[in-house]
């Protein structure tokens, strides 16, 4: 069974703070996706990281695919309020009916 | 156009009750996926659909019942559900196959409590 363990689970932080968030597992995925989700809404794709050791940037957000393809990582830097909810991480599975596993979730919480 | 569309986004249902949610996308995607969300939980997945056929069931119980009439279309028939049923239940979609570059995109969810 393939997992995909987050850490950490819960976060809270001051406006202007950094955090990394992670995402691990011991199986290799294909391609690892982020996603940030309001509650009640559904989750946001934020990227998708392919190649192993890949660093992709969006804005403040720093995402890091590990050279095994096997972890990744989430970086914000200066957090902000609207930066506040669950962070998701999913790895595509790499053969047979190709399926999405998703991480354990971070939640995070950005204070003014 | 990345955009998933469900209906209904709120549905309330006796345990007798019969009823369905609806999932659209018009990106040419042939892999639809339906997933169940409790509170504060990450999503799970159901069933997945590749090429209109279905590929993938996670031994979901038989009063969930998946539907993909078209490519662009995906059902979920509900009936004699249970309290425990209720949650965020999430469609998705992607481009099928091996290619490591395909994306899966979530619609908006239908929050569904079951009385």
């Amino acid at each position: 069974t393939q997992l995909l363990e987050q850490s950490p689970q819960f976060l809270s932080i001051q406006e202007g703070e950094n955090l990394t968030v992670y995402c691990n597992s011991s199986s290799v995925f294909s391609s690892l996706q982020w996603y940030r989700q309001e509650p009640g809404e559904g989750p946001v794709l934020l990227v998708t990281v392919v190649t192993g050791g890949e660093v992709k940037k969006l804005k403040r957000l720093t995402f890091q695919f590990g050279d095994a393809r096997k972890d990744s990582s989430l970086h914000i830097t200066a957090a902000q309020p609207g930066d506040t909810g669950l962070y998701l991480c999913a790895g595509r599975t790499t053969s047979g009916t190709y399926k999405y596993i998703f991480g354990t979730g971070t939640r995070l919480k950005v204070l003014a | 156009d990345t955009e998933v569309t469900q209906t209904p986004k709120h549905l309330v249902m006796g345990m007798t009750n019969k009823k369905s949610l609806k999932c659209e996308q018009h990106m040419g995607h042939r892999a639809m996926y339906w997933y169940k969300q409790k509170a504060k939980k990450p999503p799970e997945l159901m069933f997945v659909y590749s090429y209109e056929k279905l590929s993938i069931n996670e031994s979901v119980p038989s009063r969930f019942s998946p539907e993909c009439p078209n490519s662009s279309l995906l059902n979920l028939h509900l009936h004699a559900l249970q309290p425990e049923d209720s949650a965020l239940y999430l469609c998705a979609s992607s481009h099928p196959g091996r290619d490591r570059y395909n994306e899966q995109f979530f619609g908006p969810g239908t929050r569904l409590t079951v009385l």
